[in-house]
């Protein structure tokens, strides 16, 4: 199984901060199958990048994913008060076994 | 647009089944798949199994197997998935999700997500 861990578990920052997420791998994903989720308390994930780089319609620019092998980052430019919420990574490079990382919250400093 | 609506909230007793359904709308249903994925009160997620709306091929973690059924009907755009001898570790929102056709991959819609109980 592909483990994948997060890091931090919180990121206190402010309004208008960037934000860099990690998540490692435990095994190589050698077709870099990643993807990143924001989930809001209360509400359904909403995917933000897949194949760890490239962002689905609708997310702003400011959102940026990058990473190669076994070491991947999400980076918020500049933070909106709309972007404090939790951060999942997912690999699909074992589509047998999907897993999840265990989020990084960002929250308001 | 793609929406995908789940059924209510199951409060159900250890040993017993539950099925959840996950109706979709705003896309041709048989050129996706659903994934099913679950949340445990305060955890991360959960990948639960992946099903082909084409071909109903299934993909299960070996965990869950024997247990875990999915299925689809696509005369409803419907996607169902069954869940026996529950457990209290069971207790979770359980999402439907959109995925890719011939393989569970990631998922660019979620279902607005059901609560299941597992409680004597």
């Amino acid at each position: 199984e592909i483990v994948l861990t997060q890091s931090p578990d919180t990121l206190s920052l402010s309004p208008g901060e960037g934000a860099t997420l990690s998540c490692r791998a435990n095994q190589r994903l050698s077709n870099n199958y990643l993807a990143w989720y924001q989930q809001i308390p209360g509400q359904a994930p909403r995917l933000l990048i897949y194949g760890a780089s490239s962002r689905t319609t609708d997310i702003p620019d400011r959102f940026s994913g990058s990473g190669s092998g076994t070491d991947f980052t999400l980076t918020i430019s500049r933070l909106e008060p709309e972007d404090f919420a939790v951060y999942y990574c997912q690999q699909y490079e074992s589509s047998s076994r999907l897993t999840f990382g265990g989020g990084t919250k960002v929250e308001i400093k | 647009q793609v929406q995908l609506v789940q059924s209510g909230t199951e409060v159900k007793k250890p040993g017993a089944s539950v099925k959840v359904s996950c109706k979709a709308s705003g896309y041709t249903f048989s050129s996706y798949g659903i994934s099913w994925v679950r949340q445990a009160p305060g955890q991360g997620f959960e990948w639960i199994g992946w099903i082909s709306a084409l071909n109903t091929n299934t993909n299960y973690p070996q965990k869950l197997q024997g247990r875990v059924t999915m299925s689809t009907d696509t005369s409803t755009n419907t996607a169902y998935l069954e869940l026996r001898n529950l457990r209290s570790d069971d207790t979770a929102v359980y999402y439907c999700a959109r995925d890719e056709v011939l393989l569970g991959i990631y998922f660019d819609y979620w279902g607005q997500g059901t609560l299941i109980t597992v409680s004597s």
